[in-house]
């Protein structure tokens, strides 16, 4: 059973950076896309960033400035970095597990997150 | 970027059918994912690829994608499909490929 688990401080400054951690289990870091998204409270979902750990990644362009992922494998650990926080950084993240869907009679293919974490609550106050 | 559009909130008696859309540009011919987020708990997949779904999603819980909006339907409702629902598409010529929709509150009257 696949399981994600989020971890990091619950308070951040504004204009410090926040840290958080991803702990993958039952499955390998290395044999998927890794994605964060969050959700501030009452409010939708927005998309961070995916990873994979061939060091490709890609970001949401309104975020790109101040994001940073990473993976590391011996820890079987997914990472985010957002500097310089701000009140509107306040929600809940999580991370998820990518799948990859192919339509093998057209070639078109997109991705799901099938597996997501519980989730870690971040509040920006000083 | 790509939008996508969902009704607000939808309310629905227990043992009735509720169904949620999902509206975006030429919608019909990109992949349309829902997931299911009961509160204080994390979205969870349940259709994939328009129609298909996880194992261990029931067959109550159904989607399709014939053109113009893609829909959820859960038939025969029950108190614990109150939850709110998000569909999501991959834009993969954008570079924000994960698109989310604006979310359905489903209540069960």
């Amino acid at each position: 059973q696949v399981q994600l688990q989020e971890s990091g401080p619950g308070l951040v400054k504004p204009s410090e950076t926040l840290s958080l951690t991803c702990t993958v289990s039952g499955d390998s870091v290395t044999t998927h896309y890794w994605s964060w998204i969050r959700q501030p409270a009452g409010k939708g979902l927005e998309w961070i960033g995916r990873i994979h750990n061939s060091g490709t990644t890609k970001y949401n362009s309104s975020l790109k400035s101040r994001v940073a992922l990473s993976v590391d494998m011996s820890k079987n650990q997914l990472s985010l970095k957002m500097t310089s926080v701000t009140a509107a950084d306040t929600a809940i993240y999580f991370c998820a597990r990518e799948s990859y869907n192919e339509d093998t009679l057209t070639g078109y293919y997109s991705y799901s997150m099938d597996v997501w974490g519980q989730g870690t609550t971040v509040t920006v106050s000083s | 970027s790509y939008v996508l559009t969902q009704p607000p909130s939808v309310s629905v008696a227990p043992g009735q059918t509720a169904t949620i859309t999902c509206g975006g540009d030429y919608i019909g011919y990109k992949s349309v994912h829902w997931y299911q987020q009961r509160p204080g708990q994390a979205p969870v997949l349940v259709v994939y690829d328009d129609s298909d779904r996880p194992s261990g999603v029931p067959e109550r819980i159904s989607g399709s994608n014939p053109g113009t909006t893609a829909t959820l339907t859960i038939s025969r409702v029950e108190v614990g499909d109150e939850a709110d629902y998000f569909c999501q598409v991959w834009d993969a010529s954008s570079d924000h490929p994960y698109v989310f929709g604006t979310g359905t509150k489903v209540t069960v009257l």
